[in-house]
This record gives C-alpha cells, sequence and structure tokens, in this order.
C-alpha cells in the first residue's frame, strides 16, 4: 500500500523568507500524480500545486514550487517571499493512476506552517 | 467558495442522535467522497462513490451510513456515535478519470458530547 511521509510537524519561517516543506512516499507504481495541498484556518482544502510523475520538469505556480526527486521518491514545496496568508496545514497527497482504488488520494499527517511577521 | 459545500459547518449531538451532513457540488464531477480528518492524523478516506454507485468503504463502522442520491449530492448519516467520531469530516468531488486532484468544502466540524 501507498504511504505518504511528512517528517515536519511544525515549520516556521519569516515573512517575505522562503521556506521548505518535506514529503517523502512509498510506492511501487511508476505513474502516478503527487498534490500539496493548504488548509488555512477557515478549513477548506485548497490545492497548490500538482505534478505528474512522468514529466521531469518541477512543477511550478507562481511562488510555490515543487524538487521532484523520483527514484528518492521526494516531493518537496518550496514557498519563496512567505506571506502571512501562507500561515496553514500543508498536506502532501499522493494519487495512483490505475489498478483498484484509482484516483484516491492517499495524505500525509500534514506540516503547520506559521509565517512570523 | 470551491463549488462544493457542505452543511452544516459545526453538529454537536448526543450518542443517542441521529443527524446528518450534507455536501453539494455543481461542478459536473463524477466521483464524490468522505474523509474524516482528526488531529495529528492524516486523513482518513471513509467512502467514495463512483457515478453514485459507493466502491469503497474502507472498514468504517456501520454507525456512519452514507446515501449519495445523484451525483451532485452526498450524505453521512450519523447515529449512535461515540466521542472518538469526534471529527472534521470533509466532503470532496473530482473527475475519476482525470488528474486535476480533488476539489473539498470546508467541512464539518463534529462533535459527540
Amino acid at each position: 500500500a501507498q504511504t505518504v511521509t511528512q517528517s515536519q510537524p511544525e515549520m516556521s519561517v519569516q515573512e517575505a523568507e522562503t521556506v521548505t516543506l518535506s514529503c517523502t512516499y512509498d510506492t511501487s507504481e511508476s505513474d502516478y500524480y503527487l498534490f500539496w495541498y493548504k488548509q488555512p484556518p477557515s478549513r477548506q482544502m485548497i490545492l497548490v500545486i500538482r505534478q505528474e510523475a512522468y514529466k521531469q520538469q518541477n512543477a511550478t505556480e507562481n511562488r510555490f514550487s515543487v524538487n521532484f526527486q523520483k527514484a528518492a521518491k521526494s516531493f518537496s514545496l518550496k514557498i519563496s517571499d512567505s506571506q502571512l496568508g501562507d500561515a496553514a496545514m500543508y498536506f502532501c497527497a499522493y494519487r495512483r493512476l490505475y489498478g483498484g482504488s484509482q484516483g484516491n488520494l492517499i495524505f500525509g499527517k500534514g506540516t503547520k506552517l506559521s509565517v512570523k511577521p | 467558495e470551491t463549488g462544493v459545500t457542505q452543511t452544516p459547518r459545526h453538529l454537536v449531538m448526543g450518542m443517542t442522535n441521529k443527524k446528518s451532513l450534507k455536501c453539494e457540488q455543481h461542478l459536473g464531477h463524477n466521483a464524490m467522497y468522505w474523509y474524516k480528518q482528526s488531529a495529528k492524523k492524516p486523513l482518513e478516506l471513509m467512502f467514495v462513490y463512483n457515478f453514485k454507485e459507493q466502491t469503497e468503504n474502507n472498514s468504517v463502522p456501520s454507525r456512519f451510513s452514507p446515501e449519495c442520491p445523484n451525483s451532485s449530492h452526498l450524505f453521512l448519516h450519523l447515529h449512535t456515535l461515540q466521542p472518538e467520531d469526534s471529527a472534521l469530516y470533509l466532503c470532496a468531488s473530482s473527475q475519476r478519470d482525470r488528474y486535476y486532484g480533488y476539489t473539498f468544502g470546508s467541512g464539518t466540524r463534529l462533535t459527540v458530547v
């Protein structure tokens, strides 16, 4: 079974600085998708960024980028120029492509990010 | 608003009560999900509905009963819950064959007393 591990329960960053959140996963699949979700205090889970495993190029969405290391099964999220509104829980998620439970997202435990003014 | 609406936002119920959580989406998605979110634990997938048909039940106790009358609505019926069932219950929807991820609602914060 696939698992997703986020080893940092909490992180803190100074406003305008850069922070990296870690995520590793375990799978025997070769094709899959990876996601980072943000959950602010409003509780809404918001998709931040996604990566297709067959793409070598790291995904980027404005201030958010990932470092996808397929061989190492690592998928870290980098937030540049951190803003107060970035404070939230961040969840890494995996989705297999084929077979049973196709499309089901598997989540890590999350990392709570605090942003200091 | 993301397009997935959950009601109520908060719910307090006794262990002998019966209540229902509602989820609604008008995004044209064909799959809907119930997740349980407890503190310091990964989100737990409870139920999956694919084109209104339940395709997964991840060993969820029978005191949780899902219902999907159509592809836009999903319910979670609750009865004789336990205090450990207190959690945030999240509904999500997606296009089953696309990789866009899920669209989530804001959840129902359930407290069982």
